[in-house]
């Protein structure tokens, strides 16, 4: 079985662009969930997506957005980019919604914001 | 009452040699308390969790403890092996809860010597 992809793996953008990550949960899966990991803030929660309705949210601002199509693949988009959000940008896919032991990450995507 | 603290933030061990890392929560209504392990490059992945049910659950050479009144839980890794060299990660969250489902500790990088 597959596992979860996220396209693409790098990206460099610079301040006040936006950008649309991907990612294809494992096949099966339906929930789809992001996270922003930093050295300073570590691993956060962003919000999950759920059978295309977002179950879940972090306390991140509204310039983070997502979506989950009804083949489950997901998409995140950060509108204005700042410096701040330099990060490796993680999904997990699981069968279930909410919290679950089968949680499967992804292998991330790298944004610079310059 | 959101945090989860974890310590050392490196660990250098021996191979053969007991790996001990340590966290700590506030939020009491957590009721699940995953470790995550992460290779650079690669999304965490699930090494092993506990329910505050038990004070003890053990898979392999690792052993997670749990101590519900101190609002502690530590990650034991037995025989330490160079392959167990990564960053480790303990999380909390509430199963039943709405919102930020897991919160993460910053992180432990592991280094086992040859």
């Amino acid at each position: 079985k597959a596992g979860v992809t996220q396209t693409p793996r790098y990206l460099i953008k610079t301040r006040g662009q936006q950008v649309t990550l991907s990612c294809s949960p494992i096949s099966g899966h339906r929930s789809v969930s992001w996270y922003q990991q930093t050295p300073g803030q570590g691993l956060q929660f962003l919000f999950e997506y759920f059978s295309e309705t977002q179950r879940n949210k972090g306390n991140f601002p509204g310039r983070f957005s997502g979506r989950q199509f009804s083949n489950s693949r997901s998409e995140m988009n950060v509108s204005t980019l700042e410096l701040g959000d330099s990060a490796l940008y993680l999904c997990a896919s699981s069968p279930f919604s909410g919290v679950t032991d089968t949680q499967y990450f992804g292998p991330g995507t790298r944004l610079t914001v310059l | 009452q959101q945090q989860v603290k974890q310590s050392p933030q490196s660990l250098i061990v021996q191979k053969g040699g007991i790996s001990i890392i340590n966290c700590a929560y506030e939020n009491t209504a957590f009721d699940y308390f995953p470790w995550y392990q992460q290779f650079p490059g690669k999304g965490p992945a699930l090494l092993i969790a506990i329910r505050p049910d038990v004070s003890e659950k053990k898979e392999g050479r690792f052993t997670i403890s749990f101590n519900k009144s101190a609002k502690q839980f530590s990650l034991h890794i037995m025989d330490s092996q160079p392959g167990d060299s990564a960053t480790y990660f303990c999380a909390a969250a509430h199963r039943g809860g709405y919102g930020q489902n897991f919160v993460f500790g910053p992180g432990t990088r592991l280094s086992v010597l040859p």
